[in-house]
């Protein structure tokens, strides 16, 4: 699984666009990108997930170069209640490479404030 | 929206005891995943289950820990014997199939080892 690099915080007020950045220079071809938010003393909760170009979902959008060595999570108008640590994962197409096991970095801890 | 349910919330133990954390998939996901994160610390893969046996384990997850699902429904984590560096919170994780889907985690039980 290729390795990750993310901010280790960010900080944002209300209603400002946030947007993290990944790096993960060693992504396969068969690897895909799934961006997870995690709240104090929660489970990871899934925001959004790509291969390539664009995604859009009601909570966020995520972002892949041509060259997908990168992905920025981009997270609209924030509110106090996307205070969380976000975390970018990598992940193979290829069932038997890793069975769908994620690597969890320490991900990005953003927190947002009035 | 379908959720994975976890039991216990929380688990005080003592020392050498053994422990078991259950889980309630989602109906109809066939892959199956226990987490750990140590307080302060990022998430850790433990093991993967599919088709009735381990695909994949990690380091951590040692001869004092196994995993079933005894009854179709239930996955369970099983500690023989736990010591204090098993304090933890962990959480289950269930997908509906192939490697390109969404891992839906659990709440998560905090197992306390005194």
């Amino acid at each position: 699984l290729a390795k990750t690099t993310q901010p280790i915080s960010m900080d944002s007020y209300e209603g400002q666009e946030v947007n993290i950045t990944c790096s993960h220079n060693n992504i396969a071809t068969n690897d895909y990108i799934t961006w997870y938010q995690q709240f104090p003393s929660q489970g990871p909760r899934f925001i959004i997930q790509g291969y390539k170009t664009k995604v859009t979902n009601e909570v966020a959008s995520l972002f892949i170069p041509a060259d997908r060595k990168s992905s920025t999570l981009s997270l609209p108008r924030v509110s106090l209640s996307d205070t969380a640590v976000y975390y970018c994962l990598v992940g193979s197409i290829i069932l038997t490479d890793s069975w769908g096991k994620f690597q969890f970095g320490a991900g990005t801890q953003v927190v947002v404030t009035p | 929206e379908p959720e994975v349910t976890q039991t216990p919330s929380h688990q005080v133990t003592q020392m050498g005891q053994e422990v078991i954390l259950r889980c309630v998939p989602i109906s109809n996901h066939l892959y199956f995943y226990w987490y750990r994160q140590i307080l302060g610390q990022k998430v850790e893969f433990l093991v993967s289950f599919y088709n009735n046996e381990i695909s994949e384990k990690s380091e951590i997850f040692d001869d004092q820990f196994s995993v079933e699902r005894p009854d179709g429904s239930n996955f369970t984590l099983k500690i023989r014997s736990t010591k204090l560096e098993d304090s933890a919170m962990y959480f289950c994780a269930t997908k509906a199939g192939g490697s390109y889907n969404e891992q839906f985690f659990g709440p998560g039980t905090r197992l306390t080892v005194l």
